[in-house]
């Protein structure tokens, strides 16, 4: 059974320009949260993919977006950004059964983006 | 005021001493996660209570569902639990995230 990955591990970026990062869930998990960690705080909830479309949203911008695929990998896109997106992003698969029940989420070890 | 809150903010103590992390919260909540973070970011879940106690090697980790209070507890605290420990709460409202702590920053001392 393999676990969370995400790529790339490292990433830096320019304002303006638009970045992509990838998570692939623990194998049998149908569902992916990401979050953003900045430094020195908790991680904050971006948005939630359930089979392949979003099932939850956090504070962010709309130049924050998603897919999920339907290997149940996902993508998260950002656009036009700016330096305070600097920042751990970490995503998180889980297997969710229905309304109600919940399972443990899985965490991935994040990418670390810089905006410069 | 945050949904979460941990106590303490940063804890220091001698390798051996029994270590104990706060957590309460504000909302009705269908679980509480307590995970631990190293430097470099890689998250690990440690418990996911809903009631009780639960206890894992030298973890216990305890919830109060009436006062809104959960307790991490190490027992024979050692060098390598040095690491941030964070409290995650699941709202009851139906809603898909987890809510974070700000963290506690744990060192242990040889």
């Amino acid at each position: 059974e393999t676990g969370v990955t995400q790529s790339p591990t490292h990433l830096i970026k320019t304002r303006g320009q638009q970045v992509t990062l990838r998570c692939s869930s623990q194998s049998g998990h149908n569902t992916v949260s990401w979050y953003q960690q900045a430094l020195g705080q908790g991680p904050q909830f971006i948005f939630q993919y359930y089979r392949e479309e979003e099932n939850g949203r956090g504070n962010f911008p709309p130049r924050f977006s998603g897919l999920q695929f339907p290997n149940y990998s996902s993508e998260l896109n950002v656009n036009a950004l700016e330096l305070d997106d600097s920042a751990l992003y970490l995503c998180a698969s889980s297997s969710f059964r229905g309304t109600g029940i919940y399972n443990e989420q899985f965490f991935g070890p994040g990418t670390r983006l810089t905006v410069l | 005021k945050n949904e979460v809150e941990q106590s303490p903010q940063n804890l220091t103590a001698q390798e051996g001493e029994f270590i104990t992390i706060n957590c309460s919260y504000s909302v009705g909540i269908s679980a509480l996660h307590w995970l631990q973070q190293h430097p470099g970011g890689g998250i690990v879940s440690l418990f996911m209570l809903s009631s009780g106690k639960k206890k894992h090697g030298r973890l216990i980790a305890t919830i109060n569902i009436q006062e809104k209070h959960s307790s991490l507890h190490i027992t024979a605290s050692h060098p390598r639990d040095s690491a941030v420990y964070i409290c995650a709460v699941r709202s009851s409202q139906g809603a898909q995230k987890l809510v974070f702590g700000q963290g506690t920053r744990l060192t242990i001392n040889p």
